[in-house]
């Protein structure tokens, strides 16, 4: 069955350290986001990507990044981790080629930033 | 800036009841409007999808409307059950490409 995968599932890091968190989808999606989940604030968007070589920026894009050279991943960078970004890390892809761009989610990535 | 809300924020029914759950969001130019379930510590499971040129949307027990001109949706769960209890999200897809704004979810807790 097609999915989506993310890694690592938890993380704890130190202020000031470069992170990288992995997304890999199965569906061969075109489109891939990153969302970031924290109490009182829901759900709120990262980055995006429309296709390979393609990145916009999301709602709360400082101090993050993404790079997209093929179908299947968007990994999330944190150029240089801050307590602020102790977040709840979500990945999901949709497809948008029938019109219908349904948006499928990955099991989330807890980080702390200490 | 679209924004959507999702009232009530928390909500506790005994077994068996039907759940009304209720979604709003402040511009009518959606794409589509998707309802999703999240247990605790877990991913979001897609539930239904509503595009914006239909009324309703049903699987199982679960039905969601849209009233695009009024600016709702209404996702129903009929004869709940404690497994059902979860937090249960609305996101609003703003264009063709599948950018999401989501509501801040109702928490449902079906007592046995």
């Amino acid at each position: 069955d097609a999915e989506i995968t993310q890694s690592p599932r938890h993380k704890i890091t130190e202020t000031g350290r470069q992170v990288t968190l992995a997304c890999h989808q199965t569906w061969n999606h075109n489109n891939m986001f990153w969302y970031r989940q924290d109490l009182g604030h829901g759900l709120r968007l990262i980055h995006y990507s429309y296709g390979v070589q393609d990145t916009n920026k999301g709602e709360v894009s400082d101090g993050y990044s993404v790079s997209r050279s093929n179908t299947e991943d968007l990994p999330l960078t944190l150029e240089s981790a801050a307590s602020s970004q102790t977040s709840v890390y979500f990945c999901a892809s949709s497809e948008s080629k029938s019109g219908v761009n349904e948006q499928f989610f990955g099991p989330g990535t807890r980080l702390t930033v200490l | 800036k679209q924004e959507v809300t999702q009232i009530p924020a928390a909500l506790s029914v005994p077994e068996g009841e039907n759940l009304v759950l209720n979604c709003s969001f402040t511009d009518s130019a959606i794409y589509n409007l998707q309802w999703f379930r999240q247990d605790p510590g877990k991913g979001l499971t897609s539930l239904l999808l509503i595009q914006s040129s239909q009324r309703e949307q049903t699987s199982g027990r679960l039905n969601a409307s849209l009233d695009k001109s009024s600016g709702r949706s209404t996702l129903y769960i009929a004869a709940s059950q404690p497994g059902d209890s979860a937090t249960y999200l609305c996101a609003v897809n703003l264009d063709s490409w599948g950018k999401l704004q989501f509501g801040a979810g109702t928490q449902v807790v079906v007592t046995p």
